[in-house]
């Protein structure tokens, strides 16, 4: 079964311009995480998803930043606009509702924002 | 603020060594615990998950819980190169309907040939 799938895998652009991270959850799980690691912060969640449905984005670091999910299969998460210190490496995870503490994640999208 | 400490490390331990993983939390509320393993530039994966107080054994590996020392940590067995990688540990924040896990920085662990 293929895992959770993140596109782009590598992302540079310059400040201001506007960055789309996408996931693409586990067949069948119906909660979706996405994170952001950096060296000083280490791991840090930025909000959650239970079947479609923002369930706590409290981590949001702020409006710059946006999640969607318009369907059980696809999410995004937006920056606009973009500054340097947003650059981490932004992960999404999946899980089963009943299960949420057993988080699969996808492979990562190194960002970096000149 | 919920928090989860750990000694960033390095930590290095000779091949065929027991390498010891240390953690504390600050929510005391919290009932479930987690270790994930990351190599670089790598995702996390999960490799042991502990709910009660005591030790648990999964091969190699054995992660012990004090709840009352707000306290877990991991031991890994005839440690191998292939266990070099950072290791996070994850505890679940307390509170109704919460799903939230908060992570350590993590440790790094080089285990030497």
């Amino acid at each position: 079964d293929a895992g959770v799938i993140q596109s782009p895998r590598h992302e540079v652009t310059e400040m201001g311009q506007e960055v789309t991270l996408r996931c693409k959850p586990i067949s069948g799980h119906n909660s979706l995480f996405w994170y952001r690691q950096t060296m000083m912060r280490g791991l840090e969640l930025l909000i959650y998803f239970n079947n479609n449905v923002p369930i706590d984005d409290s981590g949001m670091p702020e409006d710059r930043f946006s999640a969607k999910m318009p369907n059980a299969s696809f999410s995004t998460l937006k920056i606009q606009p973009s500054e340097p210190r947003d650059s981490a490496v932004y992960f999404c995870a999946s899980s089963l509702v009943r299960s949420q503490e057993t988080q699969y994640f996808g492979p990562g999208t190194r960002l970096l924002v000149l | 603020q919920k928090e989860v400490e750990q000694n960033s490390g390095p930590l290095s331990v000779p091949e065929g060594a027991i390498a010891s993983l240390n953690c504390t939390y600050s929510d005391r509320g919290s009932q479930s615990f987690f270790w994930y393993r990351q190599y670089s530039g790598k995702s996390p994966e999960l490799i042991m998950s502990i709910y009660s107080n005591g030790d648990k054994e999964d091969g190699r590996f054995t992660a012990q819980l004090n709840k009352a020392s707000q306290y877990v940590s991991l031991l890994i067995r005839d440690s191998q190169p292939s266990d070099s990688a950072t290791y996070l540990c994850a505890v679940r924040n307390s509170g109704a309907g919460s799903y939230q896990l908060t992570f350590g920085k993590g440790t790094k662990l080089s285990v030497i040939p």
